[in-house]
């Protein structure tokens, strides 16, 4: 348990499906994170929030659409899906300082989306 | 473009011996490094870092070691137990370009008995 969960384990939707992905984590972290892992392919990251406020969007489109009501949850709505959208989403959370020193980041165990 | 790369997809080691993950990096602006395990069906959970004023940095039977003039670091695991069959990632970051850890594709590590 690294006192980050996600619901739901796993998703299946079609591509005109509307679904949201949830991240808690139970750490006093002030920032979450949404990771994408594709096979074969290293993880990549979506979406940074601190103190809720997104910090960073790495040229995500906008099918994918995050939100961080407050420090603990992180949700990712998703709407209109690709085939290729299908991967692990993994969301994380650290202390949130800018120093990397502080920047260990506690993963989920993820969610396995498969788009149809 | 890749900026960390883990150019062993796998790596089988027999028990008790020494395994040695080796990853690359290619931003001379990265100045903290981070390995990272992770088991099927679980998230990557963190194992050992190391700053880059260092060159060494020790846990138990982890030891990172880190070559910056050759952009280069090493997670080394001795002894090795079958429980470290996992797949292991490499992380960088530059603390002054915000909170994005860059990661390798990963090593899967299979310790036989």
């Amino acid at each position: 348990e690294t006192g980050v969960t996600q619901t739901p384990r796993h998703l299946v939707m079609g591509m005109t499906n509307k679904k949201s992905l949830k991240c808690e984590q139970h750490l006093g972290h002030n920032a979450m994170y949404w990771y994408k892992q594709s096979a074969k392919k290293p993880l990549e990251l979506m979406f940074v929030y601190n103190f809720k406020e997104q910090t960073e969007n790495n040229s995500v489109p906008s099918r994918f659409s995050p939100e961080c009501p407050n420090s603990s949850h992180l949700f990712l709505h998703l709407h209109t899906l690709q085939p290729e959208d299908s991967a692990l989403y993994l969301c994380a959370s650290s202390q949130g300082a800018r120093q990397a020193l502080y920047n260990e980041q506690f993963f989920g165990p993820g969610t396995r989306l498969t788009v149809l | 473009d890749q900026q960390v790369k883990q150019n062993s997809p796998s790596l089988s080691v027999q028990e008790g011996r020494i395994s040695i993950l080796n990853c690359d990096y290619t931003n001379s602006m990265f100045d903290y490094f981070l390995w990272y395990k992770k088991y099927p069906a679980e998230g990557p959970t963190f194992l050992i870092s190391i700053s880059s004023i260092k060159d060494k940095n020790e846990d138990g039977r982890f030891t990172v070691f880190l070559n910056k003039s050759a952009k280069h670091l090493s997670l080394h695991i001795v002894p090795s137990q079958p429980g470290d069959s996992a797949v292991y990632f490499c992380a960088a970051s530059n603390s002054n370009s915000g909170y994005a850890l860059n990661f390798g594709k990963g090593t899967s590590l299979l310790v036989t008995p």
